[in-house]
């Protein structure tokens, strides 16, 4: 059974750009969360997914957005990108939200320039 | 305020030695505790998980315990092998299964010597 793959693994953007993240959760889960993950901070809980629908929303400014597709892949987004936003993005699924353990892909690394 | 701790960055270990991973939680609306494990350009991987009903969840090398009145648990790795070698991650979801997303502690780094 396949995992949760993200796309691109890594990523270089530099200030000001926007940038679109993409993954694609275990076949059968329908929920699908994304973290950020930094030196200084841990693991931060971004958003939530389900039914196309978001369901929670972390402490992120707007500039951080996502959206999910009736096949339950999911896509995230950041516009006006700054230094701070470098950092490794991780997505997590699980076939409910309120089911444990999530599951998580690998991330993509980003790094703003 | 961080509502997940794990208070010692790294933690060495002889192999064959019995390795504890502790962490601490101040948000008592925690009811269900993971750990995961990383490896470098990997993401976490689930190890293993805790109700808060439970105070003691084993699976073979790995045992978790849970001290619901301290607020505190731990993870024991016994006995410790070279593989284990990774940053191992606490984490709590809250009686909404997760309704803020899983709330990680920031790790610790186990290194296994030989």
């Amino acid at each position: 059974k396949a995992g949760v793959t993200q796309t691109p693994r890594y990523l270089i953007k530099t200030r000001g750009q926007q940038v679109t993240l993409s993954c694609s959760p275990i076949s059968g889960h329908r929920s699908v969360s994304w973290y950020q993950q930094t030196p200084g901070q841990g693991l931060q809980f971004l958003f939530e997914y389900f039914s196309e629908t978001q369901r929670n929303k972390g402490n992120f400014p707007g500039r951080f957005s996502g959206r999910q597709f009736s096949n339950s892949r999911s896509e995230m987004n950041v516009s006006t990108l700054e230094l701070g936003d470098s950092a490794l993005y991780l997505c997590a699924s699980s076939p409910q939200p309120s089911n444990q353990p999530q599951h998580f892909g690998d991330g993509t690394r980003l790094s703003i320039l | 305020d961080q509502q997940v701790k794990q208070n010692s960055p790294s933690l060495s270990v002889q192999e064959g030695r019995i390795s504890i991973l502790n962490c601490d939680y101040t948000n008592s609306m925690f009811d269900y505790f993971l750990w995961y494990k990383k490896y470098p350009a990997e993401g976490p991987t689930f190890l293993i998980s805790i109700s808060s009903i439970k105070d003691k969840n084993e699976d073979g090398r790995f045992t978790v315990f849970l001290n619901k009145s301290a607020k505190h648990l731990s993870l024991h790795i016994v006995p410790s092998q070279p593989g284990d070698s990774a940053v191992y991650f606490c984490a709590a979801s809250d009686p909404g299964g997760g309704a803020d997303g899983l709330t990680f502690g920031k790790g610790t780094h186990l290194i296994i010597q030989p």
